[in-house]
């Protein structure tokens, strides 16, 4: 029972091409967050969406955008990838109602910049 | 804000040791905190989490830690290790009564278990 899914589990792309990631969910969460993780680093939250509301963290750069277009599906993208983008990136997402305090992450995309 | 440091990069151990993995937070708020696991090219799994009341939390395949306020830790213990929790682990924060899980990560350790 996957409850949420990332796709592709590895993407290729070239230097400068945009490059779309995806995320789904069966849990009906209202929150989807996407975290970038580097090699050997701790994951850092790029945004997150709060039903359709978008909240991007200060520092995460302009190169990195997102679509929510149903509770379902939110998708991360990459309008110029560098080099250093290369990353895994991981979508999560949580509960505002109730007492739910636990994000739940997908399996995760990893994205190679050739 | 808030930050976690994890000061052991990789911890080494042979199977059936014990091992304490180590995980302290600075934050100006309440915090939540969480110690998530992270096998080779997956995803995050949550390992336990505090909330609130007893200060000690267990997991379900062995693992426990425990919130120290005072000195702001939240070490992960296991009395006898597998060779299959080789993995890495996070341990992470985020701050209590917001609805959000907007997650501060640690760095991670890696904890790598042998025969």
């Amino acid at each position: 029972d996957a409850m949420v899914i990332q796709n592709p589990r590895y993407q290729v792309t070239q230097f400068g091409k945009p490059v779309t990631l995806s995320c789904s969910q069966t849990l009906n969460h209202n929150v989807m967050y996407w975290y970038q993780q580097k090699s050997s680093q701790a994951p850092k939250l790029l945004f997150h969406y709060y039903d359709k509301d978008f909240n991007n963290e200060a520092d995460t750069p302009d190169n990195f955008q997102s679509r929510r277009p149903n509770t379902s599906f939110c998708f991360l993208d990459i309008r110029s990838p560098g080099l250093g983008d290369a990353a895994m990136y991981l979508c999560a997402t949580s509960s505002m109602r109730g007492a739910n305090t636990e994000a739940f992450f997908g399996q995760g995309t990893r994205l190679t910049v050739v | 804000a808030q930050s976690v440091t994890q000061l052991d990069s990789q911890v080494p151990v042979f199977e059936e040791a014990p091992v304490e993995l180590r995980c302290n937070y600075s934050s100006s708020v309440s915090v939540y905190l969480f110690w998530y696991v992270q096998y080779p090219n997956q995803g995050l799994q949550l390992l336990l989490k505090y909330l609130s009341g007893s200060t000690l939390v267990e997991s379900i395949n062995g693992f426990e830690a425990e919130f120290n306020k005072s000195q702001t830790s939240f070490h992960l213990r296991k009395p006898s290790v597998h060779i299959s929790d080789t993995a890495e682990y996070f341990c992470a924060v985020s701050r209590l009564n917001t609805g959000f899980q907007k997650l501060v990560f640690g760095t991670g350790t890696r904890l790598l278990v042998s025969p």
